[in-house]
C-alpha cells in the first residue's frame, strides 16, 4: 500500500526550529518528487515548496514567504522526505501534509495524487 | 506567480444536482490544471489533473474541461459524499498555487 506519514508536529514558540518527518513506503521514494503543502486553519491549500529526485538533480523551490527560513531534504536511504523551519512565525501556524508530486506518463504534467493525513504545527507564545 | 481565482466561493446544491466550479488563471497555463476534493479535517484527494484527465478511481460523473486561463470542473449528478471542498491548482510554473477553494453543500 502507497503511504505517506507525516511526523514531528507541535507547539513552538515564535523564533523557534521544528523538524518535519515523512516517511514513505509502497513506492520507489528516491525517484519520486515530494512536496509540501500547508493548510492554516480554516484556510485554503498552500504550496509550500518541492524537491526533486536526485536523478533529476535533487534541487528545491519554495514559495516566497518561507524562502531562507525553511529547508526541504530527503534521505532515499531511509525512505523519508524532511521540512526543517527555523525562524518559525505565528502565520506558520498549519497542518503540514507531505505528497508525491507525480508526472502523468509521458508528459510534464505535475500533480500530487498521494497525500499524508498531515501533521499540525502550532506556533504561539 | 500565477494567481487562481475561483468562482462561486461556496454554492449550495441537492442531490443529484449538476453542479459547475470554475477557475481562471491570471495567466495563460496550458493544460497544467488539477483539481482536488477535501472533505472536513481530511488530506485533499486528487480528481482531475491536467485540466481533463480523470484519476483513477475517480468516478466518472467527474469531468474537467478547459486549457489557457478558463477551466471547470463539473459534477454531473450530485451524491452525498460529494460534498466537500474543491480546489483547482496550477502546476505550470513554481511556485504552485490553489485557487482559494469553492466549498459544496448541502441545500
Amino acid at each position: 500500500e502507497v503511504q505517506l506519514v507525516e511526523s514531528g508536529g507541535g507547539l513552538v514558540e515564535p523564533g523557534g526550529s521544528l523538524r518535519l518527518s515523512c516517511a514513505a513506503s509502497g513506492f520507489t521514494f528516491s525517484n519520486a518528487w515530494m512536496t509540501w503543502v500547508r493548510q492554516a486553519p480554516g484556510k485554503g491549500l498552500e504550496w509550500v515548496g518541492r524537491i526533486k529526485s536526485k536523478t533529476d538533480g535533487g534541487t528545491t523551490d519554495y514559495v516566497a514567504p518561507v524562502k531562507g527560513r525553511f529547508t526541504i531534504s530527503r534521505d532515499d536511504s531511509r525512505n523519508t522526505l524532511f521540512l526543517q523551519m527555523n525562524s518559525l512565525k505565528i502565520e506558520d501556524t498549519a497542518v503540514y501534509y507531505c505528497t508525491t508530486d507525480t508526472a502523468a506518463a509521458g508528459t510534464y504534467h505535475y500533480y500530487m495524487d498521494v497525500w499524508g493525513k498531515g501533521t499540525t504545527v502550532t506556533v504561539s507564545s | 506567480d500565477i494567481q487562481m481565482t475561483q468562482s462561486p466561493s461556496s454554492l449550495s446544491a441537492s442531490v443529484g444536482d449538476r453542479v459547475t466550479i470554475t477557475c481562471r488563471a491570471s495567466q495563460s497555463i496550458g493544460t497544467y490544471l488539477n483539481w482536488y476534493q477535501q472533505k472536513s479535517g481530511k488530506a485533499p484527494k486528487l480528481l482531475i489533473y491536467a485540466a481533463s484527465s480523470l484519476q483513477s478511481g475517480v468516478p466518472s460523473s467527474f469531468s474537467g474541461s478547459g486549457s489557457g486561463t478558463d477551466f471547470t470542473l463539473t459534477i454531473s449528478s450530485l451524491q452525498p459524499e460529494d460534498f466537500a471542498t474543491y480546489y483547482c491548482q496550477q502546476s505550470y510554473s513554481t511556485p504552485y498555487t490553489f485557487g482559494q477553494g469553492t466549498k459544496l453543500d448541502i441545500k
